[in-house]
């Protein structure tokens, strides 16, 4: 168990809906990062946050955002979503430069 | 910006042999690589890790080397187990970690 903790697990929506995904970093961690994860692909980095401030950003799409809140949890807002959306979402938390990675959101767009 | 390479795309061995993953980078700046496992339906997991001040790093079953003229890195596993099938990423940051870059990753199957 990393300590990341992510929610909900699963999410099946359709298309052109809006989901919210959620990540509570480790304890004491300051930055929270963003990654998708399509069938069978790599870790595409999407976004980094620091403290609450947006510190890097990746091949996010227009239709994604993210914000990290005063307790540090971090929530990845997707909209109008399509099917190729559809993937694995995760968040990882570091305090330095190692990061640790929660158990992900398996999102399913129909 | 960054590139990460990594081969092989998959790799299968026996039981108790060893396994060899190789990364290479572009970018002379990058000082941290870490190795992640991710296990089917899993996230990744940090297995180790080295530094560009250390040539070579071993915990156990697993080794990391660094050739930092040559720019690239390699996971070694001895005595694998069934238990090391997964798909292993390997990354090169600087920067304190904000300019993480991952391999495409390694499938590695472990025959009984």
């Amino acid at each position: 168990d990393s300590g990341v903790t992510q929610t909900p697990k699963h999410l099946i929506t359709a298309t052109g809906q809006r989901v919210t995904l959620r990540c509570s970093p480790r304890s004491g961690d300051l930055s929270v990062y963003w990654y998708q994860q399509s069938l069978d692909q790599g870790l595409q980095f999407l976004i980094q946050y620091y403290n609450g401030e947006e510190r890097a950003k990746g091949n996010i799409l227009e239709r994604f955002s993210a914000q990290q809140f005063p307790d540090l949890h971090s929530e990845l807002n997707l909209s109008s979503l399509e099917l190729g959306d559809s993937a694995l979402y995760f968040c990882a938390s570091s305090l330095g430069e190692t990061q640790y990675f929660g158990p992900g959101t398996r999102l399913l767009v129909l | 910006g960054e590139n990460v390479e990594q081969h092989p795309s998959t790799l299968s061995v026996q039981e108790g042999d060893s396994a060899v993953i190789k990364c290479t980078y572009s970018d002379s700046a990058s000082n941290y690589f870490p190795w992640y496992k991710q296990e089917l339906g899993k996230g990744p997991q940090l297995i180790i890790d080295i530094r560009s001040n250390v040539g070579e790093k071993k915990d156990q079953r697993i080794a990391v080397t660094l050739n930092k003229t040559a720019k690239h890195f390699s996971l070694h596993i001895t005595e694998t187990q069934p238990e090391d099938s997964a798909v292993y990423f390997c990354a090169a940051s600087k920067n304190y970690g904000q300019n993480f870059v991952f391999g495409p990753g390694t499938r590695l199957s472990v025959l009984p």
